[in-house]
């Protein structure tokens, strides 16, 4: 079955330090490739997503690369902001699931002044 | 482009009663709506997925006469919760996902699923 797992955190850093959420993935098929934010007491964002072997999404300074050869897909930004303290999900799905997602276990992230 | 809301944002009721959560895409038409389950500092959890004019699928574990979901029309999603119980506290979420969307990125299509803020349900 499909599978995404991402590192666990918390994530600590400091304002404008480079941030790498990593996050790979098992599925079967070709499916899309998604990174979701949650900040304290909402819902999900889309952040960004990619659809295919090489596609980058990129958003809001962040960007991912969906790299077919190591099943990855992890998330970078070169400088955070305060703002960026959130929680972060990495998913698949996408028509070749089914539509359905499969979540990651989400990652903390806290950005300090 | 691509919002979803959902009403109420919080509710509170007593143990025995039953509590309707809505769920609308304001802006486009959404052929499958989805409805998760958030433990606190856990990820979700797809509780079913509804297809406009069709009975919902259940996930296995999801006890479908206690969640009920209708989806009625192309813009609207409800999920009744049958007699709340305590345990059925939590971080409710829908999702809505339908063909032709474009989003702020750009981007969207079938298969990108927007959520909506959530709704807190606690059951004294």
């Amino acid at each position: 079955g499909n599978s995404v797992t991402q590192m666990e955190g918390p994530v600590t850093l400091s304002e404008e330090a480079f941030l790498t959420i990593n996050c790979t993935y098992t599925a079967t098929g070709y499916p899309s490739l998604f990174w979701y934010v949650q900040y304290p007491g909402e819902g999900l964002q889309l952040l960004l997503k990619a659809t295919k072997a090489d596609d980058k999404g990129s958003n809001k300074g962040f960007e991912a690369t969906y790299r077919k050869e190591t099943t990855s897909f992890h998330l970078e930004k070169g400088s955070v902001q305060v703002s960026d303290s959130a929680v972060y999900f990495c998913a698949l799905g996408g028509q070749a699931a089914g539509n359905k997602l499969t979540f990651g276990g989400g990652t903390r992230v806290l950005v300090k002044p | 482009g691509a919002v979803v809301s959902q009403h109420p944002s919080w509710v509170i009721c007593k143990s025995g009663t039953s509590v309707k959560i809505e769920c609308r895409s304001l802006d486009f038409q959404a052929t499958t709506m989805f409805w998760y389950r958030q433990f606190p500092k856990q990820s979700l959890m797809l509780m079913a997925t509804s297809n406009e004019g069709s009975k919902a699928t259940y996930e296995q574990g999801v006890e479908k006469d206690k969640f009920l979901i209708n989806h009625a029309s192309l813009t609207l999603s409800t999920l009744t919760v049958t007699s709340a119980h305590p345990e059925d506290s939590s971080f409710y979420i829908c999702s809505a996902s339908g063909p032709g969307v474009t989003d702020l990125l750009g981007v969207g299509g079938f298969g990108t699923q927007y959520f909506g803020p959530g709704t807190r349900l606690l059951v004294l």
